[in-house]
């Protein structure tokens, strides 16, 4: 099956930390990332959507400069959260999928905690 | 974006079937209906999803009615690891279409009674 690796798992920081998250595709080559955020008995939100070697496309509201993402290869792509603050504590879920009319997988999700 | 429309919770006895209803009234012809779940703190994990002929795979069968404005999700044997949030979603083909996004609704908060 296919597996999305997410990494780590939770980060607890100090306010004005830039935070790194990883999302890697284990066992596909994913053309297409997302990156979601859900805050506590929400449902997701759609933040961007990065294809392999372009500029990500932000969902509206979405800050590109504070949540920085890069998709430099088919397996790998990374959330910054830049100069976090407590507003930014959050579930963040990376998702990965290999064509566009496949489904898509997710990771286990990201805990972010800002103090 | 056409929308859904979802039970907020649902129970359920474990072993028994499991039918998650969901109405999607303004489906376009060419929206696929997808199903997702997300067990506490974790990711969703795909589900299933069809077209207009109901689907079946190990994880569960989806039955679509026959105007496509509403479908059914069915756990055949529901196990206290079924518990979860299932959303019901239909692909976005819009806006030049190459992204096809998934949007997530609140979806049906399912429980299993031992």
């Amino acid at each position: 099956g296919a597996v999305v690796s997410q990494h780590p798992s939770r980060v607890i920081c100090k306010s004005g930390t830039s935070v790194k998250i990883e999302c890697r595709s284990l066992d596909f080559q994913a053309t297409t990332m997302f990156w979601y955020r859900q805050f506590p008995k929400q449902s997701l939100m759609l933040m961007a959507t990065s294809n392999e070697g372009s500029k990500a496309t932000y969902e509206q509201g979405v800050e590109k400069d504070k949540f920085l993402i890069n998709h430099a290869s088919l397996t790998l792509s990374t959330l910054t959260v830049t100069s976090a603050h407590p507003e930014d504590s959050s579930f963040y879920i990376c998702s990965a999928r290999r064509q566009v009319n496949q489904p898509q997988h997710f990771g286990d999700g990201t805990r972010l905690s800002i103090l | 974006d056409a929308k859904t429309t979802q039970p907020n919770s649902m129970e359920s006895n474990e072993e028994e079937p499991v039918h998650l209803p969901c109405n999607h009234s303004t489906i376009s012809g060419t929206d696929y209906i997808h199903w997702y779940r997300q067990l506490p703190s974790q990711g969703p994990e795909y589900v299933i999803h069809g077209l207009t002929s109901n689907v079946n795979n190990r994880m569960a069968s989806l039955a679509i009615a026959e105007d496509r404005k509403s479908s059914t999700l069915i756990l055949h044997r529901a196990t206290l690891r079924d518990a979860a949030v299932y959303y019901c979603i239909l692909r976005d083909v819009t806006g030049g279409g190459s992204n096809y996004k998934l949007t997530f609704g609140k979806g049906t908060l399912l429980t299993v009674n031992p």
